[in-house]
């Protein structure tokens, strides 16, 4: 089975511009969400989605925003990206996303604002 | 709000000595508890989790935790570590009264194990 595939895994942009991140979850699983790893503040949570809505937001301003697709994929978009934006992104998905499910994070997506 | 707190940013250890990484948290309702691995360059993989039942929880690899609900905490542990195990350790909690929402969860700063030879 495959697991939580990420795209693209590197990417560089400049200040001011907007990112799209993608996630393919297990095939099966319903559940995703998405997570920033910065040095300084550790593991975050951003957003979680099932069966196409947000059910859960972190705290992070409206320049983030997430989607999921009809087939369980989903993307994070970051408009205006800032310095700090700078992180690993990661994605993880569930079946249910039930609490206390296993979750599986895929590899993440290393963003670099220049 | 929910916290958890690792208490070691670094453990270096020898190979084939045993390693305790400590974990924290602030609630004082049921939580759920997990520990996760993170190796170079990778995502987060379950070692284990706590969610009810036997307080001494076993999981992968041969690393095994322990909740202590009076404490407040939930302590990994190996008898005996291999170079392999080098890596990032995260402690995390879950809130069960969040119903069917996996989110979110609230992880720790992270241990950085390192086993020298």
């Amino acid at each position: 089975k495959a697991g939580v595939t990420q795209t693209p895994r590197y990417l560089i942009k400049t200040r001011g511009q907007q990112v799209t991140l993608s996630c393919s979850p297990i095939s099966g699983h319903r559940s995703v969400s998405w997570y920033q790893q910065t040095p300084g503040q550790g593991l975050q949570f951003l957003f979680e989605y099932f069966s196409e809505t947000q059910r859960n937001k972190g705290n992070f301003p409206g320049r983030f925003s997430g989607r999921q697709f009809s087939n369980s994929r989903s993307e994070m978009n970051v408009s205006t990206l800032e310095l700090g934006d700078s992180a690993l992104y990661l994605c993880a998905s569930s079946p249910q996303g039930a609490v206390g499910n296993t979750i599986y994070f895929g590899e993440g997506s290393w963003l670099t604002v220049v | 709000a929910q916290s958890v707190t690792q208490l070691d940013s670094q453990v270096p250890v020898f190979e084939e000595a045993p390693v305790e990484l400590r974990c924290n948290y602030s609630s004082s309702v049921s939580v759920y508890l997990f520990w996760y691995v993170q190796y170079p360059n990778q995502g987060l993989q379950l070692l284990l989790k706590y969610l009810s039942g036997s307080t001494l929880v076993k999981g992968i690899n041969g690393f095994e935790a322990e909740f202590n609900k009076s404490q407040t905490s939930f302590h990994l542990r190996k008898p005996s570590v291999h170079i392999s195990d080098t890596a990032e350790y995260f402690c995390a909690v879950s809130d069960p009264s969040r119903g069917g929402s996996q989110g979110n969860l609230i992880f720790g700063k992270g241990t950085k194990l390192s086993v020298k030879p």
